[in-house]
């Protein structure tokens, strides 16, 4: 069956660091998301992609964050300069294109700031 | 802007038996989605169950089921017969047509042996 993959799954790093993750989406998912849960919260939504186009990016700090998807395939999620505040799960998600309701998410990277 | 309440933070059950967990939520509109999502301890989230508020039948899935209250914006989850495996965090979320999930904070579920 096939996944959302995402790597890596653990990050640490000092604060003022930069950091990356990378999300591959399921084969010919047109609608890429990345989310932020913080521990004991629900996600919220940072930007999502369509194909290559950023559809929503309001939630994204973009003085420190930043979110490409190049090829409209896998993408790339940037922090820069870490802070301690962003210690979180950064979940990925796709669908199959942007009016569909069902998301398929992976398995998450859990990043550590200290 | 729509919010998700889930005002309970953790509930346990023994195995076999039902459970329900709530949920209650705020828009304006009149057209939109609910969802139930499980997120099992370091795996990933998956979709439980989905509602459309345009249909009046509440949405079964084997074990899953819900009773959703349009009127009195309520979305709660029944697990019957519930099992180990059905220990997670679960979400409520919201959607309208072409928009972002909006989620709420999670329920911790147990289930006992």
């Amino acid at each position: 069956e096939a996944e959302v993959a995402q790597s890596p799954r653990y990050k640490i790093t000092e604060k003022s660091q930069a950091v990356a993750f990378w999300c591959d989406p399921i084969s010919g998912h047109a609608t890429l998301y990345w989310y932020r849960q913080i521990l004991g919260q629900g996600p919220e939504l940072l930007v999502q992609f369509q194909d290559e186009s950023v559809v929503d990016d309001s939630q994204l700090p973009k003085d420190r964050f930043s979110a490409e998807r190049l090829k409209g395939v896998d993408s790339t999620l940037k922090i820069q300069p870490a802070e301690l505040g962003d210690s979180a799960m950064y979940l990925c998600a796709s669908s199959l294109i942007w009016t569909s309701y069902e998301q398929y998410f992976g398995p998450g990277t859990r990043l550590t700031v200290t | 802007a729509q919010t998700v309440t889930q005002s309970q933070p953790e509930m346990s059950v023994q195995e076999a038996e039902t459970v329900t967990l709530s949920c209650t939520y705020d828009t304006s509109e009149s057209n939109y989605y609910l969802f139930w999502y499980k997120q099992p301890p370091s795996r990933q989230m998956i979709l439980v169950i989905r509602q459309e508020a345009y249909k009046q039948q509440n949405a079964t899935e084997n074990r899953f089921s819900v009773n959703f209250q349009k009127a009195a914006k309520s979305f709660s989850l029944k697990i019957s017969d519930s099992q180990l495996g059905d220990t997670a965090m679960y979400f409520c979320a919201f959607m309208i047509a072409n928009s972002k999930l909006t989620f709420g904070k999670g329920i911790t579920l147990s289930v006992r042996p």
